[in-house]
């Protein structure tokens, strides 16, 4: 069975902080994926990376950065959270192609 | 670019209705699309994918069956029962391999 781990289920952030959700799979994926999650607007994709260093932007990259160093792990960062920021986020991975994606459990962040 | 809709957007019925979720697409050059099931505060999990060239994919009293011409998938569930209570999202993989989301159905199945 492919695993897809977040680091964190809950999180509590103060404004201004640097915030880092990391991401793992352990299935040798080529794709991955950072989605943040709102009610009401749906899955939004932040970055996605393709490889190893790299990344491409999403929907809604600002305020976001990440770091792929190696396959498996990918990482998001919150370069200054924001209030704005409070969310779901969501991490998932695919094999290279449009095949089915997997997705962690999600990381339920909150910005004081 | 794609857009994904799913209607309806809420859903609730007496456990042991057969029912069905909605989902279309505005672009028809798809290459596959997929049924996910997503439970209060977790992630997704895959149900279903359609490749494009398939018309329907059954897992056990799911059914999902795709029309690419007319831009429609629909998920059937069989007697469905309190533990399908959860939220059903389709999403669309056309020219990259990312794919696009529908905004999910949300299903209530009371006892």
């Amino acid at each position: 069975d492919v695993k897809v781990t977040q680091s964190s289920r809950y999180l509590v952030k103060r404004t201004g902080e640097k915030v880092f959700l990391e991401c793992v799979q352990d299935m040798d994926h080529e794709n991955m994926f950072w989605y943040r999650q709102d009610p009401g607007l749906g899955l939004r994709l932040i970055y996605f990376s393709y490889d190893v260093k790299m990344k491409e932007k999403g929907d809604i990259p600002e305020g976001y950065s990440v770091s792929r160093e190696k396959k498996e792990r990918f990482s998001l960062i919150l370069e200054s959270a924001s209030t704005n920021q409070t969310s779901m986020y969501l991490c998932a991975s695919s094999p290279r192609g449009r095949e089915t994606q997997y997705f962690g459990p999600g990381t339920r962040l909150l910005v004081l | 670019k794609q857009e994904v809709t799913q209607i309806p957007a809420a859903l609730s019925v007496p456990e042991g209705e057969n029912l069905v979720l909605n989902c279309s697409f505005t672009d028809s050059a798809i290459y596959n699309l997929q049924w996910f099931r997503q439970d209060p505060g977790k992630g997704l999990t895959s149900l279903l994918l359609i490749q494009s060239s398939q018309r329907e994919q059954t897992s056990g009293r799911l059914n999902a069956s795709l029309d690419k011409s007319s831009g429609r998938s629909t998920l059937y569930i069989a007697a469905s029962q309190p533990g399908d209570s959860a939220t059903y999202l389709c999403a669309v993989s056309g020219g990259s391999y990312i794919p696009t989301f529908g905004r999910g159905t949300s299903l209530i199945v009371h006892p």
